[in-house]
């Protein structure tokens, strides 16, 4: 079945650097995009952006620029979030997310299958 | 503050209907843009409820049911059950952020 497993959590100070990963089994790693979303703790989701897993190319929204890294290992069906610069209100459950894309924009559709979560804790 | 506007909470008693809306603007729902839907059943990831719109996921109750019209989207739920208490969340694209965008969360009660 498609799915794909997370890295476990991670307790880190301010300032430190985290690598979450994502790996994918199932169906053919480099025929999906994969997204990342943050949910920081009582709130909503939140699109960080996607991966073209064909390409290597990245896609980051607005406000996860900079600090924030995507990349890929393909033969091992990985995708992974890089944070650096670790700051308190980085804590939140990422989550990995297949998304097929649309042509008509070039960007990700619906999210399913989505990863079990990553908890991240940033904290001195 | 979300690009797309969900209640932030709704409730009804087993067997009832509720509905879950979610407004956006000619930038994103009223562009065209598709709208999906997810469950996020307490402490674990969002699931897929409804693809393009209207469409459910094999595995998916019929009990849920999604429609669009001009610039809103809306979840329908129907004999609820208590199963059924969960976040639900809206996703579609936005073309002015050149963005995925989230509806901020609807939280459902059952009575």
């Amino acid at each position: 079945q498609v799915q794909l497993v997370q890295s476990g959590s991670e307790l880190k100070k301010p300032g430190a650097s985290v690598k979450v990963s994502c790996k994918a089994s199932g169906y053919t790693f480099t025929s999906y995009a994969m997204n990342w979303v943050r949910q920081a703790p009582g709130q909503g989701l939140e699109w960080m952006g996607w991966i073209n897993t064909n390409t290597g190319n990245p896609t980051y929204a607005q406000g996860f620029t900079g600090r924030f890294v995507f990349s890929l290992d393909t033969s091992v069906s990985t995708a992974y979030l890089q944070i650096s610069s670790l700051k308190a209100e980085d804590t939140a459950v990422y989550y990995c997310a297949r998304a097929s894309i649309v042509v008509v924009t070039a960007t990700p559709g619906w999210f399913d299958p989505w990863g079990q979560g990553t908890l991240v804790t940033v904290s001195s | 503050q979300s690009v797309l506007t969900q209640p932030p909470s709704v409730s009804g008693a087993p067997g009832q209907r509720v509905t879950i809306s979610c407004t956006g603007s000619s930038s994103n729902i009223g562009a065209g843009y598709d709208v999906h839907w997810y469950q996020q059943l307490p402490g674990t990831a969002p699931k897929l409820l409804i693809y393009g719109n209207s469409n459910r996921p094999s595995g998916v109750p019929d009990r849920f049911s999604g429609s669009k019209s001009g610039t809103s989207a809306s979840l329908a739920i129907s004999g609820l059950q208590a199963e059924d208490e969960a976040d639900y969340y809206c996703q579609s694209y936005d073309s002015s952020l050149s963005d995925v965008v989230f509806g901020g969360g609807t939280k459902l009660t059952v009575l």
